[in-house]
């Protein structure tokens, strides 16, 4: 089991440019999810996907943000014309829906730095 | 509205002796509430977690305690050590089993 993976895991960037950001969960996870976290808190939820459902998208920041998970199994999280204060650590998690735990394992994030 | 708080950004404590971590929550709904444990430049790792129908869990070293009349858990690390020096956030889900709401984090230090 390799974990949940993020690519890249940094992104610079100039204002008003579009990123795009991969997360591929442990398999077999058949929930994805996405949170931010900037510095000195806890990450925020996003939003999260079952299999390639996306089941709650009210928490996404704005419509510039956008999630998506084709296939039910990588995830790419794009942010469009981006600002400087979406400069933060996007993380991924997964977890297998189960009665009972259904433990979010969180991947090692991807920081995004707008210039 | 923070609905999860640690109100301890930082935390000292030395080696072998016990380190208690706290947190308070304000939503009813939780029903399912979980530690993290984050080194630098790594993602929150899983630690242990506690249903609301319980109010004591226990794993090795770690124990979590949940007070639900009080809105209170904590988390306990007896003897520490200095490998768990590391930043700790408290998270809670609501009955719906989804998002997760994470405290802001107690970073916890322990000194050989």
């Amino acid at each position: 089991d390799t974990g949940v993976s993020q690519d890249p895991r940094h992104k610079i960037t100039k204002r008003g440019q579009n990123v795009t950001f991969r997360c591929d969960p442990i398999s077999e996870h058949n929930r994805l999810y996405w949170y931010r976290q900037t510095l000195g808190q806890g990450p925020e939820f996003l939003t999260y996907f079952q299999n390639e459902a996306q089941l709650e998208k009210s928490r996404l920041l704005s419509d510039r943000f956008s999630a998506e998970r084709p296939k039910g199994s990588f995830s790419t999280l794009e942010i469009q014309r981006t600002e400087q204060g979406d400069s933060a650590m996007y993380l991924c998690a997964s977890s297998l829906l189960t009665s009972g735990r259904n433990i979010q394992y969180f991947g090692a994030g991807t920081r995004l730095s707008v210039l | 509205d923070q609905q999860v708080k640690q109100n301890s950004p930082s935390l000292s404590v030395q080696e072998g002796r016990i380190s208690i971590l706290n947190c308070d929550y304000t939503n009813s709904m939780f029903d399912y509430f979980l530690w993290y444990k984050k080194y630098p430049a790594e993602g929150p790792t899983f630690l242990i977690s506690i249903s609301s129908i319980k109010d004591k869990n226990e794993d090795g070293r770690f124990t979590v305690f949940l007070n639900k009349s009080a809105k209170h858990l904590s988390l306990h690390i007896v003897p520490s050590q200095p490998g768990d020096s590391a930043v700790y956030f408290c998270a809670a889900r609501n009955n719906a089993g989804n998002m997760l709401t994470f405290g802001g984090g107690t970073r916890l230090m322990v000194k050989p």
